[in-house]
């Protein structure tokens, strides 16, 4: 039973780039939630995608947008990238059950972006 | 607004002894609450999950949940050095797949 997938593992970029990150949910899970993991903090909710369409989101500017496609993988994108998103990206997916309320969030090995 | 805490510590715990681990939250509205380990360096794990007041047990773990209270604990029996970790507590305020919100977590060392 495949976990979640994450890539790429490591990513160096400069500020004002653009940086896209991929996500493969847990076999058998439709909903992708993406989290953000500052050194010595906890994960803070970006957004999550079901059904591909963001159906909630946390307190992130706009330049944090997402995607998920029929096959319920994922990818995150940050535009005009500042040093402060230096951070720990975080894939977590689990499975709605037409609004069931104890799903399970499992998390994939996430992505450490370095900002320049 | 949402908010959880946790004494970041570390908490230092003797090999073999319980390892207690808290955690108070400030929406009455959460109805589920996670345990995650985080070792350095690696992505949480889901260790425990709670959902109503009261224990529940899996193996050396037990999660006590007090809603009245706004508080939720992690009891670690017959700790192990392999326990040393970040532990992470998470709820979720709606029902369905909300995201969590996430405290800062406490670093817990077992001493051998």
């Amino acid at each position: 039973d495949a976990g979640v997938t994450q890539s790429p593992t490591h990513l160096i970029k400069t500020r004002g780039q653009q940086v896209t990150l991929r996500c493969s949910p847990k076999s058998g899970h439709d909903t992708v939630s993406w989290y953000q993991q500052a050194l010595g903090q906890g994960p803070q909710f970006i957004f999550q995608y079901y059904e591909e369409e963001e159906r909630q989101r946390g307190n992130f500017p706009d330049r944090f947008s997402g995607h998920q496609f029929p096959n319920y993988s994922s990818e995150l994108n940050v535009n005009a990238l500042l040093l402060g998103d230096s951070a720990l990206y975080l894939c977590a997916s689990s499975l709605l059950l037409g609004g069931k309320a104890y799903n399970e969030q499992f998390f994939g090995p996430g992505t450490r972006l370095t900002v320049l | 607004q949402k908010e959880v805490e946790q004494n970041s510590g570390p908490l230092s715990v003797p090999e073999g002894a319980i390892a207690s681990l808290n955690c108070t939250y400030s929406d009455r509205g959460s109805q589920s609450f996670f345990w995650y380990r985080q070792y350095s360096g690696k992505s949480p794990e889901l260790i425990m999950s709670i959902y109503s007041n009261g224990d529940k047990e899996d193996g050396r773990f037990t999660a006590q949940l007090n809603k009245a209270s706004q508080y939720v604990s992690l009891l670690i029996r017959d700790s192990q050095p392999s326990d040393s970790a970040t532990y992470l507590c998470a709820l979720r305020v709606g029902g369905g797949a909300d995201g969590l919100t996430f405290g800062k977590g406490t670093h817990l060392i077992i001493q051998p």
